[in-house]
Formats: structure tokens, sequence, C-alpha cells
């Protein structure tokens, strides 16, 4: 069981170049969302899913589009990569309200 | 708005002695509360939860935490600290009415254990 799954572990981008993020899980879950991690601010919530078709924006979600084609895959994309994006992006997945998420092992990404 | 604070950016403990990371959250109806461990470079493994029941809550590696009601508290503590316990900690809230139940984080506590 690989758990959730994530692609590229490490990515540096030049200021406005575009990537996609991939995140995969094979536990069947539903709910599945992206965080950013910065320094001395935690985890913040950047788009999420409640299944296949349906995404919604998170707390900062300018600059990233996500979709969600089947309940494994949930890409989160930047359009033009800044400087202010470079952070460690997290993917997680969860089957309801009252389970715990499970993380990927993150994405360090530096836009220069 | 539902918040978590965690008060302290870092705990230093002498290994065997007991730990205590705090944690306060602030939401509108009943709590589903968190604590995750994040090693160096790696994801977010889950330690415990609290969603009902016993106050005292039991989890992996010999954590457990207190939800106290009262004091809108949820702190995690281990009887004997290990060096191995060294990571950032985090506490988390489910933002049951706004993100469909994503969690909302705190800013976390780096725990240093020292030999």
């Amino acid at each position: 069981n690989a758990g959730v799954t994530q692609t590229p572990k490490f990515q540096v981008l030049k200021t406005g170049q575009s990537m996609t993020l991939q995140c995969a899980q094979d536990m069947n879950h539903e709910y599945m969302s992206w965080y950013r991690q910065d320094p001395g601010m935690g985890l913040r919530l950047i788009h999420y899913s409640v299944g296949a078709g349906i995404t919604d924006q998170g707390e900062v979600p300018n600059g990233y589009n996500v979709s969600r084609s089947t309940t494994e895959d949930f890409p989160l994309r930047l359009l033009s990569a800044a400087p202010s994006q470079t952070s460690v992006y997290f993917c997680a997945s969860r089957w309801g309200v009252e389970t715990e998420a499970f993380f990927g092992q993150g994405t360090r990404l530096t836009v220069v | 708005a539902q918040s978590v604070a965690q008060p302290e950016d870092q705990v230093n403990v002498a290994e065997g002695n007991p730990l205590t990371v705090k944690c306060t959250y602030s939401v509108s109806g009943n709590p589903y509360l968190f604590w995750y461990v994040q090693y160096p470079n790696r994801g977010l493994q889950f330690l415990l939860k609290y969603i009902t029941g016993d106050n005292l809550v039991k989890g992996s590696y010999g954590f457990e935490a207190e939800f106290n009601k009262s004091q809108t508290s949820f702190h995690l503590k281990k009887p004997s600290a290990l060096v191995s316990d060294s990571a950032l900690y985090f506490c988390a809230v489910r933002d049951i009415g706004g993100s469909q139940g994503n969690l909302i984080f705190g800013k976390g506590t780096k725990l240093s254990v020292k030999p």
C-alpha cells in the first residue's frame, strides 16, 4: 500500500514558468487537499476536493489550479510561477470528517 | 472562524523527562482535534485524535493528549522523552463548517530532546 505519492520531490523553476505537481493515492479516499508549508506559518490550505469532479478553494488559492478527474489523482498546477510560491507542498487524503488525513512526502519547490 | 494556537515555537527537554507541547483551539461547536509530527524532510505523520469520549487520548510512539473543554486546550504529552522524539509537532482542528472538514493547523512547535 503506497498511501499518498507526490512527484517530484524537488523542483526549481524560473519566474513565469508553469508546472504540475502530481499527487496520487491508492486508498480510495474521496477527500483530497493541497497544503503549502512555510517557516513559522504552519500548513495552509490551497485547494481541496470532496470527490471526482468537485474542487474548491482553500485559504491561499491564488496562482494555483486543480482538477479531479479520478478518485486517485489530484494534480496541482502553478500557472506562472512567482518567488512567493517557493515553499514545500503537501498533498493529503482522508476518508471523512472523523478520520485522520494521510500526507505525502512533500514537494520542495524553489522559484528563482 | 476556527483556529488553533501553539504558544511555544520551541520546547527543550532532557531525555527521560516528561514533555508537554501546548495547543489551544477556538471552534464553534464540538472540536475534532489532531496531532501530527514531522521529521526533517518528511511528510506529516498522524499521532492521535480527539473526536469524542475520554478526555485522555492515547496515540502512537507513547504519546497522549488531554482534551480540556473548559480551557479549550489539547496538550500533547509523553511521560519520558526520547532523543528520537525531536521533531516538529503540529496541532490541528477540523474545519467542519468552512472547507468541508479540512484541517486548520497551528504554526508548529519544534521539540528538541537532549541526551
